[in-house]
């Protein structure tokens, strides 16, 4: 699976557009590219994936390169809530089978 | 998505013995895996629990060390065999591929913490 790479940490005005960034370089043509959080040690939350296309749900916006070497996850309005360490990740996806190798992620503080 | 739980949701261990912690997920799945998440660390892959068939490990565990059971599709155990101090982290369940929906989406349980004395 293709590496990625994203800050270790990033602050952000509670109320604001939490963008943040993700480099994946080397993604194959078959790879998705999937964000989780963790907030304080609770298991992993999903967020949202894509592979191409840019997506949006109730939760966030992922925005994918042209290229698909990069793209960024927006929170559109953070709150405190959204306090917690994102992670990014590109994986096959086959019938359920993919393996998730986690990086450190990126800390985001949302302050009051 | 799916309802995950594990039991116990913590625990403080002695030296030596093992911890068994159970997965419970809420609708049938195809796949089940199990993460460690050491502390200040990220998540790692120990296993992808098989129903009717030994775990497949990753580089760097053992079936001796972290036995896995699946006896269907909604549920799983981990043991944490004789136990030391290293061995203190965030067990993690995971579950995709939930039958008839038609998902590849993995989802975490709420994980659970050990503490090794």
């Amino acid at each position: 699976d293709a590496k990625t790479t994203q800050p270790p940490s990033m602050d952000c005005a509670e109320g604001r557009a939490a963008n943040l960034p993700c480099n994946h370089s080397t993604i194959s043509g078959n790879e998705y590219v999937y964000w989780y959080r963790q907030i304080h040690s609770q298991g992993p939350q999903y967020i949202i994936h894509g592979l191409k296309n840019n997506e949006t749900n109730e939760m966030a916006s992922l925005i994918i390169t042209e290229d698909r070497k990069s793209s960024t996850l927006i929170l559109p309005h953070a709150t405190l809530r959204d306090t917690a360490v994102y992670y990014c990740i590109v994986t096959t996806s086959l019938q359920g089978a993919q393996k998730l190798v986690f990086g450190q992620g990126t800390r985001l503080t949302i302050n009051p | 998505s799916a309802v995950i739980s594990q039991k116990p949701s913590r625990d403080i261990c002695q030296r030596g013995t093992s911890l068994t912690i159970q997965c419970q997920v809420d609708s049938q799945v195809t796949m089940m895996f199990w993460y460690r998440q050491q502390p200040g660390q990220s998540l790692t892959l120990i296993a992808t629990a098989n129903q009717g068939s030994e775990a497949t490990y990753e580089s760097g565990f053992v079936i001796d060390k972290f036995p896995i059971s699946r006896p269907n599709l909604t549920f799983s155990t981990l043991t944490v065999s004789n136990m030391s101090p290293e061995d203190s982290s965030i067990y993690l369940c995971s579950v995709s591929g939930l039958i008839g929906r038609g998902t590849d989406t993995q989802y975490f349980g709420p994980g659970t913490r050990l503490t090794v004395l």
